[in-house]
């Protein structure tokens, strides 16, 4: 059972423009949704996070937009670079009790290509 | 800092096989979890660790076996490798009492049962 479903698969984008990945999710005690980032042969890294309390999160080109309601959440790259081709998984967790012991569900992933 | 380790970076075994996939990390970070990487299937949590002495099981922990023994370590056994295993493995770690923590990973094992 995918908790976490994210789209697409795979995003191709050229230099300047705007990439959008989309995610969904099922379970309503999510309270924590983070974005990795995973350049070839490295492992995830953390890239920008938001909590449901908030709508809109931003740092620097790469925003984070939530729908609570919908149970839905995008991550937007601004000015898309050639250096933003990775991997990434939008993620999700429950911390009730104020922590989710490293326990993160993940989206399927999606292969950006950002071309010069 | 080295941050987390892994090792070995690739392994090829044979179906029955057994191996352990090593995880080290020297942040003193309590929490610490194995994910699979598959294709289309982003990443699954096999076992995680609160603690040392604390383990617990995962999202998809058949096939596996972990302990903790030190903060520092956190290996993997698989008991007999199965073709279903090939995989990319990756070592988490985390700390709590920061809010949301984020996960630092190791740059994975790359294994292949045949």
């Amino acid at each position: 059972q995918q908790q976490v479903k994210q789209s697409p698969q795979s995003l191709i984008v050229q230099k300047g423009g705007i990439s959008i990945i989309n995610c969904a999710y099922e379970n309503t005690a999510f309270d924590y949704f983070p974005w990795y980032q995973q350049f070839p042969g490295k492992g995830p890294a953390l890239l920008i996070a938001i909590r449901p309390d908030v709508s809109e999160k931003k740092e620097g080109r790469f925003t984070i937009s939530f729908n609570k309601s919908a149970k839905q959440f995008s991550l937007h790259i601004m000015d898309s670079q050639p250096g933003d081709s990775a991997t990434y998984f939008c993620a999700a967790s429950n911390n009730a009790g104020g922590t989710s012991y490293g326990k993160l569900t993940f989206g399927q992933g999606t292969i950006l290509t950002v071309h010069p | 800092n080295a941050g987390v380790t892994q090792t070995p970076k690739f392994q090829v075994l044979k179906t029955g096989q057994s191996m352990t996939l090593q995880c080290a990390q020297d942040m003193n970070h309590e929490y610490m979890s194995w994910y699979r990487q598959d294709p289309g299937m982003g990443l699954r949590l096999i076992h995680y660790s609160v603690g040392a002495g604390i383990t617990d099981q995962g999202e998809v922990p058949n096939g596996y076996n972990v302990s903790r023994s030190t903060t520092e370590d956190f290996p993997l056994r698989l008991l007999s490798a199965a073709p279903s295993q090939t995989s990319v493995y990756f070592c988490a770690s985390s700390q709590p009492g920061q809010g949301n923590s984020p996960l630092h990973f190791g740059n994975g094992t790359r294994l292949t049962v045949t």
